[in-house]
């Protein structure tokens, strides 16, 4: 089966500038989410979908970033308008419901470097 | 609250010699533990999991982990370490909100 997919795989803007990133999980997983990796840190989870609503986003900054997943399948991460410390990895991870407790499968990351 | 420890951020090992990370735990329930492997520009693929059946876990790549609950540990081991190994990994704690909590990862470099 096709693993989860991320573009673009690099992205590099200037501070104050608007940035998206798209994700597609595999296909069936109800769940997605969206995390931040700092250089040097673990990932940090931004926000949780499950089908088109939001289970958690109480990590998200919400004055800047934004995420929707309409239809339930792909989804978008905005960030806008952006600034230094948000250079980071940004990975796309989702489970299906049989996965619950048991791990979630991860795309390869959008490399973001904001100057 | 859920939270990990890695305690080493590098562990340097000779191509087969034995590889030992070593990670802590913090939960207020019964946790599920992950080790997830991320080679560079890569994405993070799981190794192993630990949801409450057998403590001994074998995962992909000849990797192992055992669940000690009176030492909250989860240490990732392989006997015999190979060029390929080199990466960060990373403990991952799950509470029953199914929400992960990682560790700040530890670098693992192999020598020939």
């Amino acid at each position: 089966e096709a693993g989860v997919a991320q573009s673009p795989r690099y992205k590099i803007i200037e501070k104050r500038q608007s940035v998206a990133f798209w994700c597609n999980p595999i296909s069936g997983h109800a769940t997605l989410y969206w995390y931040q990796q700092i250089l040097g840190q673990g990932p940090k989870l931004l926000i949780q979908f499950q089908n088109n609503g939001v289970v958690d986003d109480s990590q998200l900054p919400k004055d800047r970033f934004s995420a929707e997943r309409l239809k339930g399948v792909d989804s978008t991460l905005k960030i806008q308008p952006a600034k230094l410390e948000d250079s980071a990895v940004y990975l796309c991870a989702s489970r299906g419901y049989r996965d619950r407790g048991r791990g979630q499968y991860f795309g390869p990351g959008t490399r973001l470097l904001v100057l | 609250a859920q939270s990990v420890t890695q305690l080493d951020s590098h562990v340097s090992v000779s191509e087969g010699t034995p590889v030992l990370l070593r990670c802590n735990y913090s939960s207020s329930y019964s946790p599920s533990l992950f080790w997830y492997v991320q080679h560079p520009n890569k994405g993070l693929q799981l190794l192993l999991k630990y949801t409450s059946a057998a403590t001994l876990v074998k995962g992909i790549n000849g990797f192992e982990a055992e669940f000690k609950k009176s030492e909250t540990s989860f240490h990732l081991t392989k006997p015999s370490a190979h060029m390929s190994d080199a990466a960060e990994y990373f403990c991952v704690v799950s509470d029953n909100t199914d929400k992960l909590i990682f560790g700040t990862g530890t670098r693992l470099q192999v020598f020939p």
